[in-house]
């Protein structure tokens, strides 16, 4: 079983229209969780941190659920603009620090 | 500005050649990584470094070395043991132990064969 698991879509939403990610992740030592974002060609750019209370940045939103280990991004009145891959992040922490990656779950904006 | 410098963004290698890719940052963060990205596909960690001095392999540390003699870089020697190194190859680094400990990318080096 893969550390950190994304449905890698892709996902095609008309503008305007609300969509959430998923993201599962294995180990339960896990302590930080993150939300990055991938243009083609382009390096990973954070999109935000996930913390235990969830986050609101504008139109996206980040929960944390450590009971079923997973956490997710929802993404409201998407713009064409938010059309990339989205990765999902975790922070091991058991006798090292280690990111791992998801593979990423591509988003595609239609007009 | 702070920030993380891969070189060179371009890069082209012979079969059975090594090649060093190279990542510094100004950040002062203690943990480095690199990571290997396949057209299409998630990235993979090669190796990673919580200190200087030290560092541990990933996922895919065949055929991949790399040093960490100073705390502002982690250049990546891939060998001609790798058999498979086209790629866009990340490096990224970031503080362990702080509440915002997220991972700060360079902008990568695509390396292809030739």
């Amino acid at each position: 079983r893969k550390e950190v698991e994304q449905d890698p879509g892709p996902f095609n939403v008309p503008e305007g229209a609300t969509v959430a990610f998923n993201c599962t992740y294995s180990n339960s030592a896990s302590q930080s969780f993150f939300w990055y974002r991938q243009d083609c060609r382009k390096e990973p750019k954070l999109l935000m941190s996930v913390y235990s209370s969830g986050n609101e940045d504008g139109r996206f939103t980040a929960q944390l659920n450590r009971a079923s280990q997973y956490i997710s991004l929802l993404i409201r009145d998407s713009k064409l603009s938010d059309s990339a891959t989205y990765l999902c992040v975790v922070n091991m922490v058991d006798s090292s620090y280690k990111l791992i990656f998801g593979s990423g779950t591509r988003l595609l904006v239609r007009p | 500005d702070g920030g993380i410098t891969q070189s060179p963004k371009y890069l082209f290698r012979k079969e059975g050649q090594n090649v060093t890719l190279s990542c510094e940052q100004n950040l002062n963060h203690d943990a480095m990584y690199w990571y290997r990205q396949d057209p299409g596909q998630g990235l993979r960690l090669i190796y990673y470094s919580q200190i200087v001095n030290d560092f541990q392999k990933g996922d895919i540390a065949e055929g991949y070395s790399v040093s960490r003699e100073k705390k502002e870089s982690f250049p990546l020697t891939v060998t001609s043991a790798q058999k498979n190194p086209t790629a866009f190859y990340l490096c990224a680094s970031s503080q362990p132990g702080r509440r915002t400990n997220e991972a700060f990318f360079g902008q990568g080096t695509r390396l292809t064969v030739v």
